[in-house]
């Protein structure tokens, strides 16, 4: 079977550092992506590795290991707005760009 | 850049009726895809339209339709609903191969009594 697991929360302090890990086993993989999502929100795009090694986006960083099966999401300098879902999703056909498989998501909570 | 919209926002249903959702996709995108989202749970995969036909879909039955028109306006029918369907529809539009991210909308909330 196809399964993404995620742990189901995290909760950190404003300005804190947190990484959400994603492990996958799937029958194909092409790439790793990682939504965000806020309460009754549309999922929004965060980041993308399709190979192995660490994109940086702002305050976002997000890592792929393929041998491993495995990557994370890093927040650092956490917010109170960072307080959301956040899934970790794999595409395993390469042309079928509207198909992800999903993991649970992890809820994060940011404290003040 | 128009993004891409879904309406209705809420729909309350009886079980065994039959309902429509609609989606607008991101202009300049030619894939669209639905989504289900269960309380709690991620979105899991409907199937996706490109170029007008069904190009993919996920673990649902043939109750759960689609349509994608020329101007990649996208419709999800669901026929003899079930309780079990009350959930979060997803739209979302994005090209069809390579690592191009989803772009979704709010969503319809619907909810079958």
């Amino acid at each position: 079977g196809q399964s993404l697991e995620q742990p189901s929360e995290v909760t950190a302090v404003e300005g804190a550092i947190v990484q959400i890990n994603c492990t996958y086993q799937t029958s194909g993989f092409y790439g790793l992506s990682w939504y965000q999502q806020h309460d009754g929100g549309a999922p929004t795009f965060l980041s993308y590795n399709a190979l192995d090694g660490l994109e940086e986006t702002g305050r976002f960083s997000s890592f792929l290991s393929r041998s491993d099966s495995y990557g994370y999401l890093l927040l650092q300098e956490l917010q109170m707005k960072d307080s959301a879902s956040y899934f970790c999703a794999v595409r395993d056909r390469y042309n079928q760009g509207g198909k992800l498989i999903f993991g649970q998501g992890t809820e994060l909570s940011v404290k003040p | 850049e128009t993004g891409v919209t879904q309406s209705p926002t809420h729909l309350i249903k009886t079980r065994g009726q039959q309902v429509t959702l609609r989606c607008s996709s991101q202009s300049g995108h030619n894939t669209v895809s639905w989504y289900q989202q269960a309380l709690g749970q991620g979105p899991q995969f409907i199937f996706q339209y490109y170029r007008e036909e069904e190009n993919g879909r996920g673990n649902f039955p043939p109750r759960f339709s689609g349509l994608q028109f020329p101007n990649y306006s996208s419709e999800l029918n669901v026929n003899a609903l079930e309780l079990d369907d009350s959930a979060l529809y997803l739209c979302a539009s994005s090209f069809r191969t390579g690592d191009s991210p989803l772009h979704f909308g709010n969503g319809t909330r619907l909810t079958v009594t």
